[in-house]
């Protein structure tokens, strides 16, 4: 099978500028996450959605981050204005999970890394 | 509550030498622990996975890991490392039962060496 699709695979930006990732998940699979993973640290969540509703945002900054899934199977996340500090690789992930489930794996893209300068 | 620690930042081994990469969690019900391998420039990719069934884990590419409840640990071997086998590696916890909400708590990481 196909795996989750990301891109671009690299993006520069000045800060205050705004950039946007695509994901596109492994086909048929209803729940999309995006993660952030900055440099020596594990991927923290910033976003999950089933089918495309946010099952939970509680660590996405909603001032300058938005995530969409408006369709149920790919999604963008975007950043506006960005900060030094939001320089990261950012992973999409997706899994065939339904409620109750707890067996099945995630699936990660290569991701996105970006660098604010 | 939910947490997982990886003892060690990074473990350097010899090609052919067994590996020991530690992990202890803690979780308020039995959880799901998980062991993500991360090549550069690369996604995270699964290696094994630990839920509730037998506690001793095969994974892929000879790695295993062993669920000590008395513990709270789950430590990743291999008898013999291959040069192929550098990369960062995870520790992950999630809880069971999940109602789906699939919250995954990542550790920071062990970067393992080999050395030739």
């Amino acid at each position: 099978e196909a795996g989750v699709a990301q891109s671009p695979r690299y993006k520069i930006i000045e800060k205050r500028q705004s950039v946007a990732f695509w994901c596109n998940p492994i086909s048929g699979h209803a729940t999309l996450y995006w993660y952030q993973q900055i440099l020596g640290q594990g991927p923290k969540l910033l976003i999950q959605f089933q089918n495309n509703g946010v099952v939970d945002d509680s660590q996405l900054p909603k001032d300058r981050f938005s995530a969409e899934r408006l369709k149920g199977v790919d999604s963008t996340l975007k950043i506006q204005p960005a900060k030094l500090e939001d320089s990261a690789v950012y992973l999409c992930a997706s899994s065939p999970d339904r409620a109750f489930s707890y067996n099945s794996p995630l699936h990660f893209g290569n991701g996105t890394r970006l660098t604010v300068t | 509550a939910q947490s997982v620690t990886q003892l060690d930042s990074h473990v350097s081994v010899s090609e052919g030498t067994p590996v020991l990469l530690r992990c202890n969690y803690s979780s308020s019900y039995s959880p799901s622990l998980f062991w993500y391998v991360q090549h550069p420039n690369k996604g995270l990719q699964l290696l094994l996975k630990y839920t509730s069934a037998a506690t001793l884990v095969k994974g892929i590419n000879g790695f295993e890991a062993e669920f000590k409840k008395s513990e709270t640990s789950f430590h990743l071997t291999k008898p013999s490392a291959h040069m192929s086998d550098a990369a960062e590696y995870f520790c992950v916890v999630r809880p069971t039962p999940n109602f789906g909400n699939e919250k995954l708590t990542f550790g920071t990481g062990t970067r393992l060496t080999i050395i030739p």
